[in-house]
């Protein structure tokens, strides 16, 4: 089973570029989450998603934006990158109240 | 401000001491959950807590979740070098929420 997958895995982008952070879950989850992990901290939470069609700002969002046209794919966007955005992400799903499934991460350095 | 406060931030100890880790908030919680996570992998769920009051054991791991459902405990007994890791409690009055996490390293 895949379960959560996160693509790229590493990535570098100069100040100012944009990319998509992508995630799909093959676990038929409504549940969807990203969050940043800085060095040595907790998670944040950016944004999150109850089902397709629906998402919610959650921690931290600015500068970030997602979608969630199907149930398994959730893409995080970052516009203009900053510096402050270097982290690693992390994207879950989870059936409500129950375990959440994380995938294997994105290192994001902005230089 | 975090929802959800974890004390200690960190905590070195030796192989064979015991610990205890606390999480807590001012919000009530329908449950919380335990994470550990490993240096370069996503967080891996310990245990699920529901009840006020309720008392759950993972081999040498006591989790307590308190009787008013806004704090949670992470007792260690024993601990062993592969203890080692990074805590986390997470909660749910919405979105799935995380504590900032005790990052524990057992000495042998």
């Amino acid at each position: 089973n895949a379960g959560v997958t996160q693509t790229p895995k590493f990535r570098i982008l100069k100040i100012g570029q944009s990319m998509t952070l992508q995630c799909t879950q093959d676990m038929n989850h409504n549940y969807m989450y990203w969050y940043r992990q800085d060095p040595g901290m907790g998670l944040k939470l950016i944004y999150y998603s109850v089902g397709a069609g629906i998402t919610d700002k959650g921690e931290v969002p600015n500068g970030y934006n997602v979608s969630r046209s199907t149930t398994e794919d959730f893409p995080l966007r970052l516009e203009l990158a900053a510096p402050s955005q270097t982290s690693v992400y992390f994207c879950a799903s989870m059936v409500a109240n129950t375990e959440a499934f994380f995938g294997q991460g994105t290192r994001l350095t902005v230089v | 401000t975090q929802l959800l406060e974890q004390s200690p931030q960190f905590l070195s100890i030796q192989e064979g001491e015991n610990l205890t880790v606390y999480c807590n908030s001012s919000s009530v919680f329908s449950s919380l959950q335990w994470y550990r996570q490993e240096p370069g992998e996503g967080p891996v769920l310990l245990v699920t807590v529901v009840t006020g009051g309720e008392v759950k054991k993972l081999k040498r791991l006591t989790f307590q979740f308190g009787d008013a459902r806004k704090d949670s405990s992470l007792h260690i007994t024993a601990a062993q070098t592969g203890d080692t890791g990074l805590y986390l409690c997470a909660g749910a009055p919405g979105a799935l929420t995380f504590g900032g996490g005790t990052r524990l390293m057992v000495k042998p």
